[in-house]
């Protein structure tokens, strides 16, 4: 069974400061995704990761996946208030017959000001 | 509509009583996903539909849930006798795209909140 983690599970940060979240999964996988989910509103694509040592930027976000260690790294960049949200990084197995999309437990981000 | 549309956004429910929840994917998306997000966790695949064929229902928690697609556009995800453990928000999500698992970008509802008492 594909287990995804998301650590940390909360994070507060302060403007302008550096942090990354990171995610790790337990089986080979074709894609990676990151999404953003606002309180009460839907989930809202950010970023998909094809392949090993993918990396994509996004204004302060920037995303990277390592297929060999199983991990992707979710880093913000000098963090602005409107980046407070929960963020989801989801999965897809490479085999198996359960192949939908895993999602980890999210990590929900609160930036102070 | 614009984007995929959910209703109601809110239930409560008492134990023991039926729902059913409804979503409208975006006009002309094949796919059609629902997902099930408890409190605190990340959403949890229940099943999948392909135009109007259910092709992965392998997520569904028991007998009591139930999801349909008749025309291939609207879904309905029915619930019988509703549990407390049944409470979470339930998401829908469509793709233009004939997915045999969920891959691509899915665009997300916002959601029913279903409470059972």
């Amino acid at each position: 069974e594909l287990k995804v983690e998301q650590n940390p599970l909360f994070l507060s940060m302060q403007e302008g400061k550096n942090y990354t979240i990171y995610c790790n999964y337990s089986t080979t996988s074709d894609r990676l995704y990151w999404y953003r989910q606002d309180p009460g509103k839907s989930l809202e694509s950010l970023f998909v990761l094809l392949s090993n040592g993918a990396v994509k930027q996004e204004g302060r976000l920037m995303a990277s996946l390592d297929t060999k260690a199983r991990l992707s790294t979710l880093h913000i960049t000098a963090a602005v208030h409107d980046l407070s949200a929960t963020y989801f990084c989801a999965v897809v197995p490479s085999s198996g017959s359960a192949r939908q999309l895993t999602f980890g437990s999210g990590t929900q981000l609160t930036v102070l000001p | 509509g614009a984007g995929v549309s959910q209703s109601p956004r809110y239930k409560v429910a008492k134990r023991g009583q039926d729902v059913a929840l409804r979503c409208d994917p975006i006009s002309g998306h094949v796919s059609l996903f629902w997902y099930q997000q408890a409190l605190g966790q990340g959403p949890e695949f229940l099943t999948y539909f392909q135009n109007e064929a259910q092709l992965d229902k392998s997520g569904l928690p028991s007998d009591r849930f139930f999801a349909e697609r008749p025309e291939g556009s609207v879904s309905t995800l029915k619930i019988q006798r509703t549990q407390q453990e049944d409470s979470a928000v339930y998401l829908c999500a469509s793709n233009t795209r004939r997915l045999r698992v969920a891959t691509g970008e899915l665009f997300f509802g916002e959601g029913s909140r279903l409470t059972v008492l």
